[in-house]
């Protein structure tokens, strides 16, 4: 089956420094990426939905200019959180999508990428 | 506005016993649902879906659900846990959100398997 990962599962980075999370699809091309954060014992929020070869969209309340995502391939999306604070602290994931999009699509999770600012 | 509702934050359930987790939907058009489970600091994994036909979808590991549009619900199942069932479970719904499709998520409910 179709396999999204995440790298890195688990990071830690000083306040104040950026750091990247990379989301790839392993075994299909995926046109849309979306970043999900998530609280402890919380739902998945919707952060931004990452186009292949255009800018991101992103909800409402995310601020674009501290989560920076670029997908740069079919197979690649990059969230950099900059200038990170403890409040960014989170549990962050991506998901991608194959074929056409539809609301019915089977949408794939990566594994996760844990991330603590100190 | 499309919203999901899971009634139950935790639930207990003996190992060997049957389980039914709760989903209610709301969304205007046919909706399309899923359901995931979630190991502690891990990633999501889908266990089903339901697009149309008939309303009694099998999953993997073990697991179904069943569509009642006339109770908007989407209840998973299964007939006997097993102690690695411990998961987080979420429903969601997809929908489009500016021409791509994604997921509106529910608040997940906590599977404790009990010896």
């Amino acid at each position: 089956g179709a396999v999204v990962s995440q790298h890195p599962s688990r990071v830690i980075c000083k306040s104040g420094t950026s750091v990247k999370i990379e989301c790839r699809s392993l075994d299909f091309q995926a046109t849309t990426m979306f970043w999900y954060r998530q609280f402890p014992k919380k739902s998945l929020m919707l952060m931004a939905t990452s186009n292949e070869g255009s800018k991101a969209t992103y909800e409402q309340g995310v601020e674009k200019d501290k989560f920076l995502i670029n997908h740069a391939s079919l197979t690649l999306s990059t969230l950099t959180v900059t200038s990170a604070h403890p409040e960014d602290s989170s549990f962050y994931i991506c998901s991608a999508s194959s074929g056409r999009p539809g609301p019915g699509n089977t949408i794939y999770f990566g594994e996760g990428s844990w991330l603590t600012v100190v | 506005a499309q919203s999901v509702t899971q009634p139950d934050i935790h639930i207990t359930v003996s190992e060997g016993a049957s389980l039914e987790l709760r989903c209610n939907y709301s969304y205007g058009a046919t909706p399309y649902l899923f359901w995931y489970v979630q190991s502690p600091g891990q990633g999501l994994q889908l266990l089903l879906k339901y697009f149309s036909g008939d309303t009694l979808v099998q999953g993997i590991k073990g697991f179904e659900a069943e569509f009642k549009r006339s109770q908007s619900s989407f209840n998973l199942r299964k007939p006997s846990v097993h102690w690695s069932d411990a998961a987080e479970y979420f429903c969601a719904v997809g929908r489009m959100n500016s021409g791509y499709s994604t997921l509106t998520f529910g608040k997940g409910t906590m599977l404790l398997v009990s010896p």
